[in-house]
């Protein structure tokens, strides 16, 4: 069973930094590209980054680019996004998204979110 | 990167039908046999109900289906269901490994 648990969610002052995390088991974490998404209070949804199964690939939303950093570890199963410079409208909560198969756009799995709330 | 239009609301009754529509530009859904649809209930997270326009995962009841033409791809939920009740984003691709979603929609079961 596929599962992806997000954590390191929190309050966070403007300007400040944080880094979320995202455990995947239940598949073959390596050959699986991976995406953050993330939805602020009341809001819709919003891609935001996704690597490469490898790693050597990255995206961001125009939002984010130049403060968020994605990356992955093999090792541990483990995707994260690194958050820097975090502003008021960055406060959301932010989904780990499995794609499905390569040569695929979609993505069949989401984890439950861990909220990110950015405020003095 | 402008999020696709949804429309805010659609509602029907149980065994009704509801067709919800996902306009992008010719960058996007118009370019790309690529569009996704995702359920979300209140307080969980999103479920896959339709890939590559008009696929359905497996588990996904047959009474969802999608459909694109050119710009503006469309959900349509027949025999309407109270379970059905949630809110409704679609995504597309939009190159370069990129995506963008719908600004989505909730659907109500009168």
């Amino acid at each position: 069973e596929v599962q992806l648990v997000e954590s390191g969610g929190g309050l966070v002052e403007p300007g400040g930094s944080l880094r979320l995390s995202c455990a995947a088991s239940g598949f073959t974490f390596s050959n699986f590209a991976m995406t953050w998404v993330r939805q602020a209070p009341g809001e819709g949804l919003e891609w935001v980054s996704s690597i490469s199964p490898s790693g050597s690939d990255s995206y961001y939303a125009d939002s984010v680019k130049g403060r968020f950093t994605i990356s992955r570890d093999k090792s541990k199963n483990t995707l994260y996004l690194q958050m820097s410079s975090l502003r008021a409208e960055d406060s959301a909560l932010y989904y780990c998204a499995k794609r499905s198969r390569p040569g695929t756009y979609f993505f069949d799995y989401c984890g439950q979110g861990t909220l990110v709330t950015v405020s003095s | 990167q402008s999020a696709l239009t949804q429309p805010r609301s659609v509602s029907g009754s149980p065994g009704q039908s509801v067709t919800i529509s996902c306009t992008g530009t010719s960058s996007d859904v118009g370019a790309y046999n690529y569009v996704s649809w995702y359920q979300q209930h209140p307080g969980k997270a999103p479920k896959l109900m339709i890939y590559d326009v008009s696929q359905r995962p497996s588990g996904v009841p047959d009474r969802f289906s999608g459909s694109k033409s050119d710009n503006t791809a469309s959900l349509t939920i027949s025999g309407l269901q109270a379970e059905d009740e949630a809110d409704y984003y679609c995504c597309s691709y939009a190159g370069t490994s990129t995506f963008v979603f719908g600004t989505g929609t909730k659907v109500t079961v009168l």
